[in-house]
C-alpha cells in the first residue's frame, strides 16, 4: 500500500534551535519526494523537490535528505525563527502519477520565543 | 498575479444549494489542480487540466462535482446538491508544466473553505 509517515506528529522548540523532522515512505513505483510548509489558513507552500538520484537539496535555512534505497527523508531546520511556526508535509509522488500524490499527515512545528 | 488566487476565501451555504469556487491559475501555467483538504488531513486529489481539457478526473467524489478550464486559464469547481459531508478547503494549484514533463512544484492558492450547514 502507498503510504507516506512523518514522525514527530508535533513538535515544539525554542527560537534560534535546530530540528529535524522524519518521514518514511512506502511509495511505488517513485519519481520524486516534495516537502511543503502549509501555514494555518494558507495553502501548501513547497521547500524542495528530490529526484531519486538527489541526496540532499537545500533552500535557505532548510535542508532535505533523501535515502532512496531505505525509503526515508528528513527536513533539517537550522537556526529556527517564529515563521517556521507551521505544519511540514512529506509528499511523495509515484511514476505514474505526478499529480495524485500522496500525503503525509505532516509535522506541526511550533517555535517559542 | 503573483500567486493562484482563489475566490471566494469562505463560502457558507445551505444543504442542497449549488456553489461555485474559482481559481486563478499563476499565469503561463499550463496545469491546473483541484484538492479538498479536511482538517488535519493532506489533501485529496479532484481533478487535473492541462491546458482546456481535464485530463484526469478520477478523484471527483460523485456526479455532483464538475469543474471546467474553459479557456486554459480560469477553472471553476461546481458542486450541485451540496451536502454536510462537502464541507472542506478546496485547494487549487497550477505549475508550469504538467507531469512527466519534469518536476515542476505545484504552486498553491489559499484555498475557498465551504461551509455546509
Amino acid at each position: 500500500k502507498n503510504q507516506v509517515e512523518q514522525s514527530p506528529q508535533s513538535l515544539i522548540i525554542l527560537e534560534g534551535k535546530n530540528c529535524t523532522l522524519q518521514c518514511n515512505y512506502t511509495v511505488s513505483p517513485f519519481s520524486n519526494l516534495r516537502w511543503y510548509k502549509q501555514d494555518t489558513g494558507r495553502g501548501p507552500v513547497s521547500l524542495t523537490i528530490m529526484t531519486f538520484s538527489e541526496n540532499t537539496k537545500s533552500n535557505g535555512r532548510y535542508t532535505a535528505t533523501l535515502d532512496a534505497d531505505t525509503k526515508q527523508s528528513s527536513l533539517h531546520i537550522t537556526a529556527s525563527q517564529l515563521s517556521d511556526s507551521a505544519s511540514y508535509i512529506c509528499v511523495v509522488s509515484r511514476m505514474d502519477s505526478n499529480y495524485q500524490l500522496i500525503w503525509g499527515a505532516g509535522t506541526k512545528l511550533i517555535i517559542k520565543p | 498575479g503573483a500567486g493562484v488566487s482563489q475566490t471566494p476565501s469562505n463560502k457558507v451555504t445551505e444543504k442542497g444549494k449549488y456553489v461555485e469556487l474559482r481559481c486563478d491559475p499563476i499565469s503561463g501555467h499550463t496545469a491546473l489542480y483541484w484538492y479538498r483538504q479536511s482538517l488535519g488531513q493532506g489533501p485529496e486529489f479532484l481533478i487535473y487540466f492541462q491546458g482546456t481539457g481535464a485530463a484526469d478526473d478520477s478523484g471527483l467524489p460523485n456526479d455532483r462535482f464538475f469543474a471546467v478550464r474553459p479557456e486554459g486559464s480560469v477553472s471553476t469547481l461546481k458542486i450541485q446538491r451540496t451536502e454536510r459531508g462537502d464541507s472542506a478547503v478546496y485547494l487549487c494549484a497550477s505549475s508550469l508544466s504538467g507531469p512527466g514533463q519534469g518536476n515542476s512544484p505545484l504552486h498553491f492558492g489559499n484555498g475557498t473553505r465551504l461551509t455546509v450547514t
